[in-house]
């Protein structure tokens, strides 16, 4: 599965964008790319799921490029409670079951 | 019930003891994950069932490790003579559907062992 790299941590403040870019050069034809949220002391909480393009939900935006080697998973106007790492996968339809978690990126938002 | 269910939240064991971790997953789902996860790092995938067949346990460390689900509902992760580089959280995840791809896996909030 293609490797994935993030920011090890970001800052921001309350209501501003944030936008965490994760690279994935060897991504594969039938390669998805998943973001995934972790709070302390819980497990990962899915967040979005994307092949290309955009896709939005309630929580999140996540952009891909055309050549998906990377994507860019923004969240609208972040509060304290935002504050979380935020993982990165590349899962491989067919392929096996796991998902392959990287080290994530820090968010810490300050009031 | 609601959500992926694990027992107990902590855990403290002295080197050397055998320890047995529970799973509850999402009533109906099929398969079921667990995962490794140290002090800082990201989790780190353990094995893999789907219903009772435990499809993948290529991550399991050492022959220490074993898990099983007999009925394809609750699971079990023993460690065996367990050592201080066991000490991580042990997260457990399940989904719907037989491929992860198809749908979210959603996880429980974790089982901390500490060996001392």
């Amino acid at each position: 599965l293609a490797k994935t790299t993030q920011p090890i941590s970001m800052d921001s403040y309350e209501g501003q964008e944030v936008n965490i870019t994760c690279s994935h050069n060897n991504i594969a034809t039938n390669d998805y790319i998943t973001w995934y949220q972790q709070f302390p002391s819980q497990g990962p909480r899915f967040i979005i799921q994307g092949y290309k393009t955009k896709v939005t939900n309630e929580v999140a935006s996540l952009f891909i490029p055309a050549d998906r080697k990377s994507s860019t998973l923004s969240l609208p106007r972040v509060s304290l409670s935002d504050t979380a790492v935020y993982y990165c996968l590349v899962v491989r339809n067919n392929a096996g079951n796991m998902l392959t978690f990287g080290g994530g990126t820090r968010l810490m938002v300050k009031p | 019930g609601a959500g992926v269910s694990q027992s107990p939240r902590y855990k403290v064991a002295k080197r050397g003891q055998d320890v047995a971790l529970r799973c509850d997953p999402i009533s109906g789902h099929v398969s079921l994950f667990w995962y490794q996860q140290a002090l800082g790092q990201g989790p780190e995938f353990l094995t893999y069932f789907q219903n009772e067949a435990q499809l993948d346990k290529s991550g399991l460390p050492s022959d220490r490790f074993f898990a099983e689900r007999p009925e394809g509902s609750v699971s079990t992760l023993k460690i065996q003579r367990t050592q201080q580089e066991d000490s991580a959280v042990y997260l457990c995840a399940s989904s719907f559907a037989r491929e992860v791809m198809n749908t979210e896996a959603f996880f429980g909030q974790g089982t901390r062992l500490t060996v001392v």
